[in-house]
């Protein structure tokens, strides 16, 4: 599976914007990417993913790169429920079973 | 009902114990996967189920022995554990095997090893 790189540790203050870079200069055609939380104390949250084109959802908005090296995850407004460990992975759409392969992630504080 | 269960939420055993861990969902999704999370540390992929058959087994020691009595329960059975088999154990489940399906997660069995 192909890799991706994250930031060991963001910050970021309360009702700010969030951006959570993810590089994956690896990335094959068929790979989508996922982007998944852990709240401390709970099981991984699914909270976006994306192929090729920029998605939004009630969560977050997930903005990819136009040759897919690299994307972000967007928290429009972060509140204190938003600190998390961020994972970002490459999922491969092309007839493995693509499975979760979790990386270090980005472990984000909101400061209020 | 977007909800995955597991039981119990804790466990202590010792090294010559038998216990199971337990996961339901009651979602219709039709692939279960085990993970196993050391403290500070990602989730680690452990099996797959798909359709009720084993799809996948990531080279997990014989000790831990995965069953799947029907589409909606996941079972862990646990056997002559060692302290390093301590950790928390996450189940989750999808709609089908594979991207784009998102996973749902349950809280998780921690499990201490004595």
């Amino acid at each position: 599976d192909a890799k991706t790189t994250q930031p060991n540790s963001m910050e970021s203050n309360e009702e700010e914007p969030v951006h959570l870079p993810c590089n994956h200069s690896t990335i094959s055609g068929t790979d989508y990417i996922h982007w998944y939380r852990q709240l401390p104390s709970q099981g991984p949250e699914y909270v976006i993913h994306g192929l090729t084109s920029n998605v939004n959802n009630r969560m977050a908005s997930l903005a990819i790169a136009e040759d897919r090296k690299s994307s972000t995850l967007i928290l429009h407004r972060a509140t204190l429920r938003d600190a998390a460990v961020y994972y970002c992975i490459l999922r491969d759409g092309g007839g493995s079973q693509g499975n979760l392969i979790f990386g270090k992630g980005t472990k984000l504080s909101v400061k209020p | 009902d977007t909800e995955v269960t597991q039981t119990p939420k804790h466990l202590v055993m010792g090294m010559t114990n038998k216990k199971s861990l337990k996961c339901e969902q009651h979602m219709g999704h039709r692939a279960m996967y085990w993970y196993k999370q050391k403290a500070k540390k990602p989730p680690e992929l452990m099996f797959v189920y798909s359709y009720e058959k084993l799809s996948i087994n990531e080279s997990v020691p014989s000790r831990f022995s995965p069953e799947c009595p029907n589409s909606s329960l996941l079972n862990l059975h646990l056997h002559a554990l060692q302290p390093e088999d301590s950790a928390l154990y996450l189940c989750a489940s999808s709609l089908v095997p594979g991207p784009p399906y998102e996973q749902y997660f349950g809280p998780g069995t921690r499990l201490t090893v004595t």
